[in-house]
């Protein structure tokens, strides 16, 4: 099946760091996936969809200063959170589109938490 | 804009009893609609996937139908048991677009 990878899992940081959250595609390649954002006891938000090659493309009202992505290779994209407030922490989850049946697949997420 | 609603928001039933589990969507107009499973602190793991041009899929226990033409999208549980217990997500799709439903948490009574 189509596995994406996302690493770390979680992650703690002081105020003004940044952070560095990798997706990876491990059996398919993948020429868009998508960064989603999801606060306790609430659905996922798209922040922004990731192109390999080029730049993504952010939702309405996502920084793109501050939340940077960079889709370099067919099986990498990675959400790189910049100067990081409390007000980030929250679960990151990344997806990509296996076009053979199986649909978006998700990565495990990573729980940030700005301190 | 696509919208998704999915009702209820929470259920709790004892073991044993069948589910439905609905989602409506506003825009028609989808490539897909996929019900996926989310633990709590964890990602997202897809149950299944139904394409525009289908009206069902099924795995397992679970059976999803698809509606374009209402709106709608139920995932229907057989013989729910603890394990189940999770939070089910259902996502319109259009071209690259996923539209995620608030979900329903769900808990399965022993």
């Amino acid at each position: 099946g189509a596995v994406v990878s996302q690493h770390p899992s979680w992650v703690i940081c002081k105020s003004g760091t940044s952070v560095k959250i990798e997706c990876r595609s491990l059996d398919f390649q993948a020429t868009t996936m998508f960064w989603y954002r999801q606060f306790p006891k609430q659905s996922l938000m798209l922040m922004a969809t990731s192109n390999e090659g080029s730049k993504a493309t952010y939702e309405q009202g996502v920084e793109k200063d501050k939340f940077l992505i960079n889709h370099a290779s067919l099986t990498l994209s990675t959400l790189t959170v910049t100067s990081a407030h409390p007000e980030d922490s929250s679960f990151y989850i990344c997806s990509a589109i296996e076009t053979t049946g199986y649909g978006y697949t998700f990565g495990s997420g990573t729980r940030l938490t700005v301190v | 804009k696509q919208e998704v609603t999915q009702i209820p928001a929470a259920l709790s039933v004892p073991e044993g009893e069948n589910l439905v589990l609905n989602c409506s969507f506003t825009d028609s107009a989808i490539y897909n609609l996929q019900w996926f499973r989310q633990d709590p602190g964890k990602g997202l793991t897809s149950l299944l996937l139904i394409q525009s041009s289908q009206r069902e899929q099924t795995s397992g226990r679970l059976n999803a139908s698809l509606d374009k033409s209402s709106g709608r999208s139920t995932l229907y549980i057989a013989a729910s048991q603890p394990g189940d217990s999770a939070t089910y997500l259902c996502a319109a799709g259009a071209g690259n677009m996923l539209t995620f439903g608030g979900g329903t948490r769900l808990m399965v009574k022993p």
